[in-house]
Protein backbone atom coordinates (compact mmCIF):
# COMPACT_ATOMS: atom_id res chain seq x y z
CA UNK A 1 0.00 0.00 0.00
CA UNK A 2 0.81 3.60 0.09
CA UNK A 3 3.56 4.93 2.20
CA UNK A 4 3.11 8.28 4.17
CA UNK A 5 6.38 9.48 6.00
CA UNK A 6 5.59 12.39 9.24
CA UNK A 7 8.32 13.98 10.35
CA UNK A 8 9.21 14.60 13.48
CA UNK A 9 7.12 11.94 15.75
CA UNK A 10 7.14 14.10 18.50
CA UNK A 11 9.01 17.31 19.23
CA UNK A 12 9.24 19.65 22.34
CA UNK A 13 9.74 23.67 22.52
CA UNK A 14 9.15 26.50 24.70
CA UNK A 15 6.50 29.14 23.95
CA UNK A 16 7.19 31.23 21.10
CA UNK A 17 9.09 29.40 18.59
CA UNK A 18 8.13 27.70 15.80
CA UNK A 19 7.58 24.66 14.74
CA UNK A 20 7.82 22.66 11.46
CA UNK A 21 6.29 19.32 10.91
CA UNK A 22 7.03 17.76 7.52
CA UNK A 23 4.46 14.81 5.36
CA UNK A 24 6.04 12.98 2.75
CA UNK A 25 3.99 10.62 0.26
CA UNK A 26 7.14 8.38 -0.15
CA UNK A 27 5.69 5.85 -3.18
CA UNK A 28 3.06 8.39 -5.02
CA UNK A 29 2.62 11.72 -5.69
CA UNK A 30 0.04 13.30 -3.26
CA UNK A 31 -2.25 15.61 -5.72
CA UNK A 32 -4.11 16.93 -2.42
CA UNK A 33 -2.75 16.29 1.33
CA UNK A 34 -4.88 16.97 4.56
CA UNK A 35 -3.43 18.10 8.01
CA UNK A 36 -5.56 17.22 10.85
CA UNK A 37 -5.35 17.99 14.82
CA UNK A 38 -6.65 15.43 17.82
CA UNK A 39 -6.79 16.21 21.29
CA UNK A 40 -7.02 13.50 23.80
CA UNK A 41 -10.03 11.03 23.81
CA UNK A 42 -10.93 13.67 20.59
CA UNK A 43 -11.51 12.20 17.04
CA UNK A 44 -9.63 14.14 13.89
CA UNK A 45 -10.42 17.43 13.28
CA UNK A 46 -10.00 18.80 9.44
CA UNK A 47 -7.79 21.52 9.96
CA UNK A 48 -6.73 22.22 6.28
CA UNK A 49 -6.81 20.24 2.51
CA UNK A 50 -3.20 21.72 0.38
CA UNK A 51 -3.36 21.21 -3.54
CA UNK A 52 0.24 21.16 -4.79
CA UNK A 53 1.12 24.37 -6.01
CA UNK A 54 -1.65 26.59 -4.90
CA UNK A 55 -2.83 27.93 -1.17
CA UNK A 56 -3.94 25.49 1.57
CA UNK A 57 -7.59 26.22 2.14
CA UNK A 58 -8.52 26.02 5.70
CA UNK A 59 -11.15 24.81 7.44
CA UNK A 60 -13.20 27.13 9.47
CA UNK A 61 -11.48 28.84 12.68
CA UNK A 62 -8.42 27.58 11.95
CA UNK A 63 -5.79 30.91 11.87
CA UNK A 64 -4.09 30.38 8.65
CA UNK A 65 -1.54 32.98 9.68
CA UNK A 66 -0.41 30.74 13.07
CA UNK A 67 -0.52 27.10 10.81
CA UNK A 68 1.27 27.82 7.94
CA UNK A 69 0.77 25.24 4.89
CA UNK A 70 3.24 24.55 2.11
CA UNK A 71 2.59 21.94 -0.52
CA UNK A 72 5.21 22.78 -2.85
CA UNK A 73 6.01 19.90 -4.51
CA UNK A 74 3.74 16.46 -5.42
CA UNK A 75 5.62 14.44 -2.48
CA UNK A 76 6.06 17.13 0.39
CA UNK A 77 3.69 18.96 2.50
CA UNK A 78 5.11 21.14 5.85
CA UNK A 79 2.82 22.49 8.68
CA UNK A 80 4.63 25.11 10.44
CA UNK A 81 3.16 26.04 13.75
CA UNK A 82 4.02 29.77 14.41
CA UNK A 83 5.09 30.93 17.69
CA UNK A 84 3.65 28.03 19.71
CA UNK A 85 2.01 28.76 22.59
CA UNK A 86 0.47 25.78 24.98
CA UNK A 87 -2.54 25.53 23.79
CA UNK A 88 -1.23 24.18 20.54
CA UNK A 89 -0.01 21.33 21.91
CA UNK A 90 -1.57 18.44 20.36
CA UNK A 91 -1.60 15.71 17.86
CA UNK A 92 -0.97 16.83 14.43
CA UNK A 93 -1.74 14.03 11.89
CA UNK A 94 -1.21 14.32 7.94
CA UNK A 95 -3.16 12.56 4.89
CA UNK A 96 -2.29 12.56 1.22
CA UNK A 97 -4.07 10.98 -1.69
CA UNK A 98 -3.11 11.32 -5.31
CA UNK A 99 -4.40 9.46 -8.67
CA UNK A 100 -1.94 6.27 -7.67
CA UNK A 101 -3.61 5.55 -4.66
CA UNK A 102 -7.39 6.09 -6.08
CA UNK A 103 -8.05 9.37 -4.14
CA UNK A 104 -8.05 7.11 -1.15
CA UNK A 105 -6.36 9.26 1.92
CA UNK A 106 -3.62 7.70 3.69
CA UNK A 107 -2.27 8.75 6.65
CA UNK A 108 0.72 9.61 8.49
CA UNK A 109 2.28 8.02 11.99
CA UNK A 110 1.31 11.63 13.88
CA UNK A 111 3.47 14.31 15.07
CA UNK A 112 2.73 14.64 19.11
CA UNK A 113 3.67 18.86 20.12
CA UNK A 114 3.79 19.89 23.27
CA UNK A 115 4.77 23.82 24.04
CA UNK A 116 5.94 23.89 27.31
CA UNK B 1 -23.17 19.95 8.27
CA UNK B 2 -22.52 16.35 8.27
CA UNK B 3 -22.18 14.97 11.98
CA UNK B 4 -20.38 11.66 12.44
CA UNK B 5 -21.40 9.84 16.11
CA UNK B 6 -19.60 6.67 16.96
CA UNK B 7 -21.51 4.13 19.93
CA UNK B 8 -20.63 3.43 22.23
CA UNK B 9 -17.57 5.45 23.28
CA UNK B 10 -15.77 2.46 24.79
CA UNK B 11 -16.30 -1.01 25.00
CA UNK B 12 -14.17 -3.76 26.91
CA UNK B 13 -15.22 -7.50 25.70
CA UNK B 14 -13.00 -10.60 26.59
CA UNK B 15 -10.74 -12.54 24.48
CA UNK B 16 -12.89 -14.58 21.78
CA UNK B 17 -16.01 -12.55 21.76
CA UNK B 18 -17.36 -11.08 18.76
CA UNK B 19 -17.46 -6.88 18.33
CA UNK B 20 -20.06 -4.58 16.97
CA UNK B 21 -18.95 -1.12 16.62
CA UNK B 22 -21.21 1.28 15.28
CA UNK B 23 -21.41 4.29 13.44
CA UNK B 24 -23.92 6.92 12.01
CA UNK B 25 -23.99 10.10 9.90
CA UNK B 26 -26.83 12.66 9.49
CA UNK B 27 -26.47 13.38 5.91
CA UNK B 28 -26.74 10.06 3.47
CA UNK B 29 -25.32 11.88 0.86
CA UNK B 30 -22.12 10.17 1.14
CA UNK B 31 -19.32 8.56 -0.93
CA UNK B 32 -17.91 6.37 0.68
CA UNK B 33 -17.71 5.38 4.09
CA UNK B 34 -14.03 4.39 5.76
CA UNK B 35 -13.24 2.31 8.74
CA UNK B 36 -10.11 3.06 10.48
CA UNK B 37 -8.06 1.66 13.69
CA UNK B 38 -5.49 3.86 15.28
CA UNK B 39 -3.54 2.57 18.39
CA UNK B 40 -2.59 4.82 21.27
CA UNK B 41 -0.52 7.66 20.10
CA UNK B 42 -0.21 6.39 16.57
CA UNK B 43 -1.17 7.50 13.22
CA UNK B 44 -4.33 5.67 11.70
CA UNK B 45 -4.40 2.37 9.85
CA UNK B 46 -7.38 1.87 7.20
CA UNK B 47 -9.49 -1.77 7.88
CA UNK B 48 -11.67 -1.49 5.49
CA UNK B 49 -13.61 0.94 2.75
CA UNK B 50 -17.47 0.82 1.73
CA UNK B 51 -18.49 2.94 -1.62
CA UNK B 52 -21.65 4.62 -1.52
CA UNK B 53 -22.84 1.47 -3.75
CA UNK B 54 -21.64 -1.21 -1.88
CA UNK B 55 -23.68 -2.66 1.24
CA UNK B 56 -20.58 -4.72 3.19
CA UNK B 57 -16.71 -5.24 2.65
CA UNK B 58 -14.70 -7.52 4.26
CA UNK B 59 -11.26 -8.57 5.50
CA UNK B 60 -10.65 -11.77 7.36
CA UNK B 61 -12.29 -11.17 10.20
CA UNK B 62 -13.72 -7.93 9.94
CA UNK B 63 -16.90 -7.05 8.22
CA UNK B 64 -18.49 -3.78 7.57
CA UNK B 65 -21.95 -3.37 6.63
CA UNK B 66 -23.54 0.15 5.18
CA UNK B 67 -26.75 1.36 5.01
CA UNK B 68 -26.84 4.50 3.80
CA UNK B 69 -30.60 5.21 3.44
CA UNK B 70 -30.55 5.07 7.11
CA UNK B 71 -27.70 6.74 7.61
CA UNK B 72 -25.75 3.66 9.28
CA UNK B 73 -22.73 1.62 9.29
CA UNK B 74 -21.82 -1.43 11.66
CA UNK B 75 -18.27 -3.02 12.21
CA UNK B 76 -17.98 -6.10 13.19
CA UNK B 77 -14.91 -7.98 14.42
CA UNK B 78 -15.22 -11.82 15.23
CA UNK B 79 -13.49 -14.24 17.82
CA UNK B 80 -11.80 -10.63 19.17
CA UNK B 81 -8.26 -11.01 20.49
CA UNK B 82 -5.86 -8.68 22.64
CA UNK B 83 -4.28 -7.53 19.54
CA UNK B 84 -7.61 -6.00 18.33
CA UNK B 85 -7.19 -3.41 21.52
CA UNK B 86 -7.22 0.10 19.84
CA UNK B 87 -9.50 2.86 18.80
CA UNK B 88 -11.68 2.47 15.93
CA UNK B 89 -12.75 5.50 13.62
CA UNK B 90 -15.57 5.91 11.12
CA UNK B 91 -15.02 8.29 8.69
CA UNK B 92 -17.34 9.62 5.94
CA UNK B 93 -16.64 11.02 2.53
CA UNK B 94 -19.63 13.61 1.15
CA UNK B 95 -20.52 13.09 -2.45
CA UNK B 96 -19.85 16.37 -3.29
CA UNK B 97 -16.68 16.95 -2.23
CA UNK B 98 -14.52 17.21 -5.00
CA UNK B 99 -11.06 17.07 -2.89
CA UNK B 100 -12.18 14.05 -0.93
CA UNK B 101 -12.53 15.75 3.13
CA UNK B 102 -13.07 13.39 4.95
CA UNK B 103 -15.38 13.52 8.31
CA UNK B 104 -14.67 11.83 11.55
CA UNK B 105 -16.51 10.00 13.99
CA UNK B 106 -15.47 10.30 17.52
CA UNK B 107 -14.39 6.55 18.35
CA UNK B 108 -14.93 3.37 20.15
CA UNK B 109 -11.93 2.57 22.34
CA UNK B 110 -11.78 -1.35 22.51
CA UNK B 111 -9.96 -3.09 25.40
CA UNK B 112 -10.28 -6.92 25.15
CA UNK B 113 -9.14 -8.80 27.59
CA UNK B 114 -7.19 -12.19 27.84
Amino acid sequence: GAVVSQHPSRVICKSGTSVKIECRSLDFQATTMFWYRQFPKQSLMLMATSNEGSKATYEQGVEKDKFLINHASLTLSTLTVTSAHPEDSSFYICSAQGAGTKNIQYFGAGTRLSVL
Amino acid sequence: KQEVTQIPAALSVPEGENLVLNCSFTDSAIYNLQWFRQDPGKGLTSLLLIQSSQREQTSGRLNASLDKSSGRSTLYIAASQPGDSATYLCAVRHATDSWGKLQFGAGTQVVVTP
